[in-house]
C-alpha cells in the first residue's frame, strides 16, 4: 500500500518567485514512481513531472523540478519563476512500477499573486 | 491534443436513473484503464482497474454492481453508474496506458456528474 501526504492545503506566491510544494510518501515497494499533476479549475489532470525511485538525478521539466530525497521519502515540487497561470491544485502521486494505478495526495491549492 | 477522450464532460440526471461515461484512447491501444472519483475539494480516489477483455478489479469499498465497468475493446472503457443517487454526484476521471511497459499514462478530461 502507498500513502501520499501533502501538508500544505494552500499556498500563496508572488509572480516570478519560486515556490516549493511539499510531498512525503510511504511505500513498501522497492520500485516506484512519483508524479506531480496540476489540476486547473476545469478539472483536467496535467502531467508535470516524474521521478523514478532508482533515478539518481532529480527530475527537471522546464520550470518544474522535483527535489527527491529518498531517505526522507520526500518528493517536493519546485516551481521557478511563478506565473499567474500556475494557479491551480497540485497533486503529488505515487505508483508501483509497472502497475500504473496511482495513489494521490490531498493536494495543494497554489495561488499566484501579481 | 488529447489522447484520451472522456464523454460526456458533464451530465445531470435524476435520482434512480443510470448514467454511462465513456473513456476512449484516441491514438493508442489502451490495455489498461483506471477509473477515479473525486469529490469536491478532495483528492482522486481509485475506483477500479480495467484490462481489455477481462473483468474489472475494484478497490475496497467500491460497489461493483453500482459502478459497472466494461472494457470491451482496446480503445474504449465505459463506467455506468446504475441507479444513481445524489451521493454519487462527483467528478469521474479515467486514465489509460498502452501495451509497452514504460508507456505514458494519459488522463481524460473528466466527467462531472450531478444527480438531482
Amino acid at each position: 500500500a502507498q500513502k501520499i501526504t501533502q501538508t500544505q492545503p494552500g499556498m500563496f506566491v508572488q509572480e516570478k518567485e519560486a515556490v516549493t510544494l511539499d510531498c512525503t510518501y510511504d511505500t513498501s515497494d522497492q520500485s516506484y514512481g512519483l508524479f506531480w499533476y496540476k489540476q486547473p479549475s476545469s478539472g483536467e489532470m496535467i502531467f508535470l513531472i516524474y521521478q523514478g525511485s532508482y533515478d539518481e538525478q532529480n527530475a527537471t521539466e522546464g520550470r518544474y523540478s522535483l527535489n527527491f530525497q529518498k531517505a526522507r521519502k520526500s518528493a517536493n515540487l519546485v516551481i521557478s519563476a511563478s506565473q499567474l497561470g500556475d494557479s491551480a491544485m497540485y497533486f503529488c502521486a505515487s505508483g508501483t512500477t509497472g502497475r500504473r494505478a496511482l495513489t494521490f495526495g490531498s493536494g495543494t491549492r497554489l495561488q499566484v499573486q501579481p | 491534443g488529447a489522447v484520451v477522450s472522456q464523454h460526456p464532460s458533464w451530465v445531470i440526471c435524476k435520482s434512480g436513473t443510470s448514467v454511462k461515461i465513456e473513456c476512449r484512447s484516441l491514438d493508442f491501444q489502451a490495455t489498461t484503464m483506471f477509473w477515479y472519483r473525486q469529490f469536491p475539494k478532495q483528492s482522486l480516489m481509485l475506483m477500479a482497474t480495467s484490462n481489455e477483455g477481462s473483468k474489472a478489479t475494484y478497490e475496497q469499498g467500491v460497489e461493483k454492481d453500482k459502478f459497472l465497468i466494461n472494457h470491451a475493446s482496446l480503445t474504449l472503457s465505459t463506467l455506468t453508474v446504475t441507479s444513481a443517487h445524489p451521493e454519487d454526484s462527483s467528478f469521474y476521471i479515467c486514465s489509460a496506458i498502452g501495451r509497452l511497459y514504460n508507456s505514458p499514462l494519459h488522463f481524460g478530461n473528466g466527467t462531472r456528474l450531478t444527480v438531482t
